[in-house]
């Protein structure tokens, strides 16, 4: 059992296009997150859900949407997908409370041509 | 604001050597954690230790052990009698617990290479 999953892990897509990668955890966690690695793999926090509520909403093109249909999922939808899109997405989850370790899912990757 | 710093950027080890990879740290949070997570060549991030700002002890998980030094921000990970599937990518990173929500602020990574 994938404590969290994601899907698709590979997405090669052409620019313009509008994409979504999905994403589910099974740990019974209250905060999801959608963290971003670029080319030089440096990690950056992009969106966070607690309890289906937007907490965090960092500096990010509003072409990007999080959705959080429930606690156990959150889902990133992308429009008019760009060639700067491109990297690799990560989704991860954790209880709310300090102290707790975040769990991260095995990545999407994605490329835009 | 938080900030983590890993100032090497590669490092190599031989195999059944320890390694320590370097992390320093910044922020103006009381509490706080401190994570260390491995990502191999296949991309996944897998959580290896986690030490809290008021423990005492330095944390330690089998092979691995967080070396915290708070006066000094560092939180250096030991890894002992390296092993070849130890090489990966090694990022070093932290959550305050009062002004930066329930992100983790990482760093950018130390490439580490074990050799036989």
């Amino acid at each position: 059992d994938t404590a969290v999953s994601q899907t698709p892990k590979y997405l090669v897509t052409q620019m313009g296009n509008d994409k979504s990668i999905k994403c589910e955890q099974n740990l019974g966690h209250d905060t999801m997150y959608w963290y971003k690695q670029d080319s030089k793999k440096f990690l950056k926090i992009m969106f966070s859900y607690n309890n289906k509520e937007l907490i965090i909403n960092e500096t990010v093109p509003n072409r990007f949407s999080p959705k959080s249909p429930d606690k156990a999922h959150l889902n990133l939808h992308i429009n008019s997908l760009e060639l700067g899109d491109s990297a690799v997405y990560f989704c991860a989850s954790s209880l709310g409370a300090p102290g707790n370790t975040i769990y991260f899912g095995e990545g999407s990757w994605l490329t835009v041509v | 604001a938080q900030k983590i710093t890993q100032t090497q950027p590669g490092m190599f080890v031989q195999e059944k050597e320890a390694v320590t990879l370097d992390c320093t740290y910044d922020t103006s949070d009381q509490s706080y954690g401190l994570f260390w997570y491995k990502q191999p060549s296949s991309g996944e991030m897998i959580f290896l230790i986690y030490q809290g700002s008021y423990d005492e002890q330095n944390a330690t998980e089998g092979r691995y052990s967080l070396n915290f030094q708070k006066a000094r921000k560092s939180a250096n990970l030991v890894i002992s009698a390296s092993q070849l599937g130890d090489s990966a990518m090694y990022f070093c990173a932290m959550r305050g617990w009062e002004t930066s929500g329930s992100r983790l602020t990482f760093g950018e990574g130390t490439q580490l290479t074990v050799n036989p």
